[in-house]
């Protein structure tokens, strides 16, 4: 089983709050991503990082920061939250010799 | 661009009934093709990775087996369990997104 960890599962937060959505794995691995996915719809990469002070985005455009300041701690932040931002989102981490990803449970942002 | 096509959207079976999930992918190099199970408020659970046309992974009562055009998820003697949305993605070379299918919902009904 991966032990890779998301926190919180849910949360419904007002417009306009600054939010950090926590990612941790204790596998070492070294590749991260964040993926967003909305109900019924396919997964979409937002962030990825190859290692530790590397971060890149992913194809879907997003408002959110990531970084990536330890091997094991991946956080997402959204400065100032919209009703736009609703959706889940899935943390992600492989080892780089490895090509299977492994998913956290998600959190699922509600912004009313 | 790469692109992944998963039919049906939804597919209810009954418990023993035996079927193919379908997976349509455009890709311009291959570097592995990739099924997830996702249980309802869950993160896609690994299930197996197909890296050539003829590559064939079975588990429990799941086989996967992979095409140059396309994947099938055999389900063989379902059991209710088995019931949740199956994920198809695909990776090329020099790139780290995985491209997702919108899955196909599986219920296996008792």
């Amino acid at each position: 089983e991966a032990d890779i960890y998301q926190t919180p599962r849910y949360l419904v937060i007002g417009t306009g709050k600054k939010i950090t959505l926590e990612c941790s794995q204790t596998m070492g691995h070294d590749k991260m991503y964040w993926y967003q996915q909305d109900p019924g719809m396919e997964l979409h990469l937002i962030h990825y990082s190859y290692g530790v002070n590397s971060t890149e985005k992913g194809d879907l455009s997003s408002e959110s920061t990531v970084s990536r300041i330890r091997t094991e701690h991946f956080p997402l932040t959204l400065e100032s939250a919209r009703p736009s931002h609703t959706s889940q989102y899935l943390c992600a981490s492989r080892l780089g010799t490895d090509h299977r990803a492994f998913f956290g449970q998600g959190t699922r942002l509600t912004v009313v | 661009e790469d692109q992944v096509t998963q039919s049906p959207e939804a597919l209810r079976l009954q418990e023993g009934e035996s079927s193919s999930l379908n997976c349509s992918y455009t890709v311009s190099g291959l570097r592995g093709l990739f099924w997830y199970r996702q249980d309802p408020g869950k993160g896609p659970e690994f299930l197996f990775t197909l890296y050539s046309a003829g590559e064939e992974k079975e588990k429990e009562r799941l086989k996967a087996t992979l095409t140059k055009k396309e994947s099938f998820l055999h389900i063989t003697a379902p059991k209710p369990e088995d019931s949740a949305t199956y994920l198809c993605a695909v990776q090329d070379f020099g790139n780290e997104k995985l491209t997702f299918g919108t899955g196909t919902r599986l219920t296996i009904i008792p």
